[in-house]
């Protein structure tokens, strides 16, 4: 089955930095990566996602990117604010099957 | 609010009871997820239900069992419960199975003492 490896655990950055965190995946079949984001009390929330057939995606501060080459995708966070702050999920599936999660994230992001 | 409700949002219970976790889907959401959240093993797949049959199979334990019912809300049991079951426990929906986002709900915290 798939595996997700999500690198760092923990990110600290002060606000207005950039934030990037980092995942692996195993299965070559994988071809769609969701990133959700979970903020304190709450469920997961998708925040952004992207599909095999294309290199990068952007929404306002966030990008994400994917090399499928290397099985890697990399969630970019620019201008980081406070609110920003949150544990951040990847995850990977093959098509509409289920998504395997990576271990999470947790973004401090400081005034 | 994601649509999705779970109940309870918090329960506690002694080793060797059994508990029953709620999910009511967004409505029309036909596919439902469950999960288990623990801090060193992030979020594990348990069990998919599609229009009240099971699709799929994670690592859910034998212990533990689900369904979907006609009205489409989903229940988890656990039962014979141990420590380490202690975790928080999301149940997320989908409208079909040709859906790539998940909706969460806020969770079921179980603590089992």
């Amino acid at each position: 089955g798939e595996n997700v490896e999500q690198h760092p655990s923990t990110l600290s950055v002060q606000e207005g930095d950039s934030a990037v965190i980092k995942c692996t995946y195993s299965d070559s079949a994988s071809n769609y990566f969701p990133w959700y984001k979970q903020e304190l009390g709450k469920g997961p929330q998708l925040i952004i996602d992207i599909r095999s057939n294309v290199g990068e995606k952007k929404d306002q501060r966030i990008a994400v990117t994917l090399n499928k080459t290397a099985k890697h995708f990399s969630l970019h966070i620019t201008e980081t604010q406070p609110e920003d702050s949150a544990v951040y999920f990847c995850a990977a599936s093959e098509g509409y099957s289920t998504l395997t999660f990576g271990k999470g994230t947790m973004l401090l992001v400081s005034p | 609010d994601s649509g999705v409700t779970q109940t309870p949002k918090h329960l506690i219970t002694a080793t060797g009871q059994r508990v029953t976790l709620r999910c009511s889907p967004r409505s029309g959401d036909l596919s439902v997820y469950w999960y288990q959240q623990s801090l060193d093993q992030g979020l594990q797949f348990l069990i998919q239900y599609y229009n009240g049959e099971e699709r799929a199979k994670g690592n859910i334990l034998e212990r533990f069992s689900a369904q979907q019912f006609p009205d489409l809300h989903s229940e988890l049991n656990l039962s014979s419960l141990e420590l380490g079951d202690s975790a928080l426990y999301f149940c997320a929906s989908k409208p079909s199975l040709m859906n790539t986002e998940a909706f969460f709900g806020q969770g079921t915290r179980l603590t089992v003492v």
